[in-house]
């Protein structure tokens, strides 16, 4: 499984974009990238997953490199309810034995 | 449908005890995973079940630990004789097998403490 680098801690105001960074460069190349989030007291839950081509849904937007070796999660307006620990997770696809890493802790402040 | 649960939230054992969780998936997923959570750490995959079957066992995952899913509905995850080493969050995730394979829905988890 490719190995995974993201900043141990991030701060942001509320209400205002948050970009977080994932380096993946040993990613091959039938490998999806996912993000999961958990919040305080909770397990994780999935915010999004791409493969190559920029994603975005109702939660977040993926910002994929061209070539693939690192990706970022960006949050359009931060909320307090945002505050989480963000994983970036490369993995196959249909191969679902996930690895988490440590993530990166976002704070929020009001 | 209420999502993933998980049974009991917390557990305190003496060492050297028997424990045993319960994890409830969603009902019409038929994957189901166990992962362990210490302090300050991602969550670590133990292993996982495709309807009843076991397919993947963790390496880390050491001969004292034992999972069933008899029937393939509801899983158990038993550790005998624990150490103080096995005190962390146990958490239970649940999928389909299908087209959204990728999301897993994760359960709260239950807190073990080995005294």
């Amino acid at each position: 499984d490719a190995k995974t680098t993201q900043p141990n801690s991030m701060e942001s105001n509320e209400e205002e974009p948050v970009h977080l960074p994932c380096n993946h460069s040993t990613i091959s190349g039938t490998d999806y990238i996912h993000w999961y989030r958990q919040l305080p007291s909770q397990g994780p839950e999935y915010v999004i997953h791409g493969l190559t081509s920029n994603v975005n849904n109702r939660m977040a937007s993926l910002a994929i490199a061209e070539d693939r070796k690192s990706s970022t999660l960006i949050l359009h307006r931060a909320t307090l309810r945002d505050a989480a620990v963000y994983y970036c997770i490369p993995i196959k696809y249909n191969f679902n034995k996930f690895y988490f890493g440590s993530g990166t802790k976002l704070n929020v402040k009001p | 449908d209420t999502g993933v649960s998980q049974d009991p939230r917390h557990k305190i054992t003496k060492r050297g005890q028997n424990v045993t969780f319960r994890c409830d998936p969603i009902s019409e997923h038929n994957r189901l995973y166990w992962y362990r959570q210490t302090l300050g750490q991602g969550p670590e995959f133990l292993t996982y079940f495709q309807n009843e079957a076991q397919l993947e066992k963790s390496r880390l995952l050491s001969d004292r630990f034992s999972a069933e899913r008899p029937k393939g509905s509801f899983s158990t995850l038993e550790i005998q004789r624990t150490e103080q080493g096995d005190s962390a969050m146990y958490l239970c995730a649940s999928s389909t097998a299908g087209g959204r394979s990728y999301e897993q829905y994760f359960g709260p988890g239950t807190r073990l403490t080995v005294t």
